[in-house]
């Protein structure tokens, strides 16, 4: 079945300490992004990639960091630069064709926790 | 910068009654989305309806309709015959005219379905 999987579902790190989230795609999407929720915020944009080695800086990209290498993958390295990184992440794409729609797939979501 | 205010931190709704949920929103934009999304507890978060703000006539999916109220910047949503498994956290959001996708999504109420 064509989704979004996203790992680890949960991951604890020490303060200091980069962490990657994984966020896969077999839907053939060419946009993917990623935000962040965190209770009572809703959801904030951190980094978006329209297209294969092209990402921009979303509204919260301070202390993280993002590839894409491949069409299907759109890692985010959370770093120590991150002053808060407790946080729910959530990771998204959109079909081809359908980039002014607002119409985004989730995937289920990784909760990082910093000790 | 557009911003959107959901006031319902939590609501609740007797199993097959009718509940709304309210959404407000601020931006200088003529053209415009807004959406309602769904996210069930520890599942994906699904688009539930879209309303483009030039169509004067309320979307409309099954059980879902909103009431968008442009001069007011207004857009709630009726749930109709309330369903347990509608439970879950609602978000509000907005996106300008062919901005990618880049939404900006309200706080979200959390709306429980008690049989």
């Amino acid at each position: 079945d064509g989704g979004i999987t996203q790992s680890p579902k949960y991951l604890f790190r020490k303060e200091g300490q980069n962490v990657t989230l994984s966020c896969e795609q077999n839907l053939n999407h060419d946009a993917m992004y990623w935000y962040r929720q965190d209770p009572g915020q809703g959801l904030r944009l951190i980094y978006y990639s329209q297209i294969v080695n092209d990402f921009q800086k979303g509204d919260i990209a301070e202390g993280y960091s993002v590839s894409r290498e491949k069409k299907e993958s759109f890692p985010l390295t959370v770093t120590s630069a991150q002053k808060n990184p407790t946080a729910f992440y959530l990771c998204a794409s959109t079909a081809p064709g359908r980039i002014s729609t607002g119409e985004l797939f989730f995937g289920e979501g990784s909760r990082l926790t910093v000790l | 910068a557009q911003t959107v205010t959901q006031s319902q931190p939590e609501m609740s709704v007797q199993e097959a009654e009718t509940v709304t949920l309210s959404c407000t929103y601020d931006t200088s934009e003529n053209n415009y989305y807004l959406f309602w999304y769904k996210q069930p507890p520890s599942r994906q978060m699904i688009l539930v309806i879209r309303q483009e703000a030039y169509k004067q006539q309320n979307a409309t999916e099954n059980r879902f309709s909103v009431n968008f109220q442009k001069a007011a910047k207004s857009f709630s949503l009726k749930i109709s015959d309330s369903q347990l498994g509608d439970t879950a956290m609602y978000f509000c959001a907005f996106m300008k005219q062919y901005d990618g996708n880049k939404l900006v999504f309200g706080a979200g109420t959390i709306l429980r379905v008690k049989s």
